[in-house]
C-alpha cells in the first residue's frame, strides 16, 4: 500500500500567518492527491483535489502544489475558521490511504 | 442537494456482527461508487472499503478484509457495510463518502461525506 507521510503532526500559528503542510508519498501517485479539513464533530471537507485544484467554494487562500512525490498545502493568511485538522488522501490506487493529519492550533 | 446518511451504529460485543447503512439522496445513486471511511476516537482517518456504482468492483483495507463486506441496493439508494468478527480496534465513527463523478474509473477522490455513525466494540 502507498504510504503518505504528513508533517508536521501539529503546529501553532497566529491569525494572518502563512502555513504550509507537507505530504510525502512512498511512490509516484500521478498527482492523485486531495486535501481535507476537519473540525471536531464534523466530517472532513474537501479543499483541494488533483494536488492543486481548488474545490468550488473553498477560499483562495488555500492552495496546493507538488514536486515529485512531495505535496504541499498552503494557507496564505490563516483565518480564525482555519484552525482545524488537515489530512491528505492519495487516490491513485487501492487501498486508498490518508496522511496522519496535521492539527493547526492557535498560538 | 447531495445527502449521505449513515445509520446502524451502536455498542456491540467483540466477535459479534453489525450492519451499517448509508442512505443516499440528491444524485443518481447507481452511477456513483461509494466508500466507507472510519475514524477511531481521537485518531486519524482510515479508508475501509469501496463498492463501484454497479457492484462489480470491491476493495477493502487489509485491516478489515475477510471480516467486512460491502454491498448496495440501488433500488433503495443504499450502501451497506456488513461487519463481522468485530474487534475493539474497529471502534470508530464510520463515514460513507462519494466519488465526485459518475462512472469514475477508480482514480477519484471523495467529495461528499455523511455525518457518520459511531460503532463501539466493547464487552
Amino acid at each position: 500500500a502507498i504510504q503518505l507521510t504528513q508533517s508536521p503532526s501539529s503546529l501553532s500559528a497566529s491569525v494572518g500567518d502563512r502555513v504550509t503542510i507537507t505530504c510525502r508519498a512512498s511512490q509516484d501517485i500521478n498527482s492523485a492527491l486531495a486535501w481535507y479539513q476537519q473540525k471536531p464533530g464534523t466530517p472532513p471537507k474537501l479543499l483541494i483535489y488533483d494536488a492543486s485544484s481548488l474545490e468550488s467554494g473553498v477560499p483562495s487562500r488555500f492552495s496546493g502544489s507538488t514536486s515529485g512525490t512531495d505535496f504541499t498545502l498552503t494557507i496564505s493568511r490563516l483565518q480564525p475558521e482555519d484552525f482545524a485538522t488537515y489530512y491528505c488522501l492519495q487516490f491513485n490506487t487501492y487501498p486508498r490511504t490518508f496522511g496522519q493529519g496535521t492539527k493547526v492550533e492557535i498560538k | 442537494q447531495v445527502q449521505l446518511v449513515e445509520s446502524g451504529g451502536g455498542v456491540v460485543q467483540p466477535g459479534r456482527s453489525l450492519r451499517l447503512s448509508c442512505a443516499a439522496s440528491g444524485f443518481i445513486f447507481n452511477t456513483y461508487s461509494i466508500h466507507w471511511v472510519r475514524q477511531a476516537p481521537g485518531k486519524g482517518l482510515e479508508w475501509v472499503a469501496v463498492l463501484s456504482y454497479d457492484g462489480s468492483n470491491k476493495y477493502y483495507a487489509a485491516s478489515v478484509k475477510g471480516r467486512f463486506a460491502v454491498s448496495r441496493d440501488n433500488s433503495k439508494n443504499t450502501l451497506y457495510l456488513q461487519m463481522n468478527s468485530l474487534r475493539a480496534e474497529d471502534t470508530a465513527i464510520y463515514y460513507c463518502a462519494r466519488d465526485p463523478l459518475p462512472y469514475c474509473g477508480g482514480d477519484c477522490y471523495l467529495d461528499y461525506w455523511g455525518q457518520g455513525t459511531l460503532v463501539t466494540v466493547s464487552s
